[in-house]
């Protein structure tokens, strides 16, 4: 089958640093996405990872590794409107399969 | 100048009724999807087509009808609709080979009484 499992919630202040970690189990892969949804919003596209290493896009990076199916998105420099559920997703054919997102709460 | 749009944005009907979801994409991609986000926002693919052509169909009840008339129209028509159908419906797009990122909709919530 296929799965990804994400902490459902993280919690940090303004200001500070903090990692959603993402592992998965899929038949195929051909890369890691992450998506950030606010609350009665749709996912918005975030960062794509198809190869080991970090990318990085402003205060927002990613992590992939193929050999431990393991990823995690970097988020510095938090700010409130960072609020919201990430949802980490594979692409093991041309459907995305989605994580169970994670909650993060930015407190000032 | 919205990318992926659809309609209506809220949805209130009774069980065993009929209703459709329109969702259009002014972005010249070729394939579009349909999401169902459950309560707990679990977000499951529910179809892809790639230009008119359905390429997936993950094992969604038969009652589940999507029609493509153009590559940038992809619409949803539920049938007999059931209380376990509540859930919120997602639109997205995604430009062709080489591209990944997917774009959504702003989501049709669906509310079966």
């Amino acid at each position: 089958g296929q799965s990804l499992e994400q902490p459902s919630e993280v919690t940090a202040v303004e200001g500070a640093i903090v990692q959603i970690n993402c592992t998965y189990q899929t038949s195929g892969f051909y890369g890691l996405s992450w998506y950030q949804q606010h609350d009665g919003g749709a996912p918005t596209f975030l960062s794509y990872n198809a190869l080991d290493g970090l990318e990085e896009t402003g205060r927002f990076s990613s992590f992939l590794s193929r050999s431990d199916s393991y990823g995690y998105l970097l988020l510095q420099e938090l700010q409130m409107k960072d609020s919201a559920s990430y949802f980490c997703a594979v692409a093991p054919s041309d459907k995305l399969i989605f994580g169970t997102g994670t909650r993060l709460q930015v407190f000032p | 100048d919205t990318a992926v749009s659809q309609t209506p944005k809220y949805l209130v009907t009774q069980m065993g009724n009929d209703k459709s979801i329109k969702c259009e994409q002014n972005l010249g991609h070729d394939t579009m999807y349909w999401y169902k986000q459950d309560s707990k926002k679990f977000l499951k693919i529910m179809f892809s087509y790639n230009n008119k052509e359905l390429i997936i169909n993950e094992t969604v009840p038969n009652r589940f009808s999507p029609k493509s008339p153009d590559k940038a129209h992809l619409n949803l028509h539920i049938n007999s609709l059931e209380l376990g159908d509540s859930a919120v419906y997602f639109c997205a797009s995604r430009a062709g080979t080489g591209r990944y990122e997917q774009y959504f909709g702003p989501g049709t919530r669906l509310t079966v009484t």
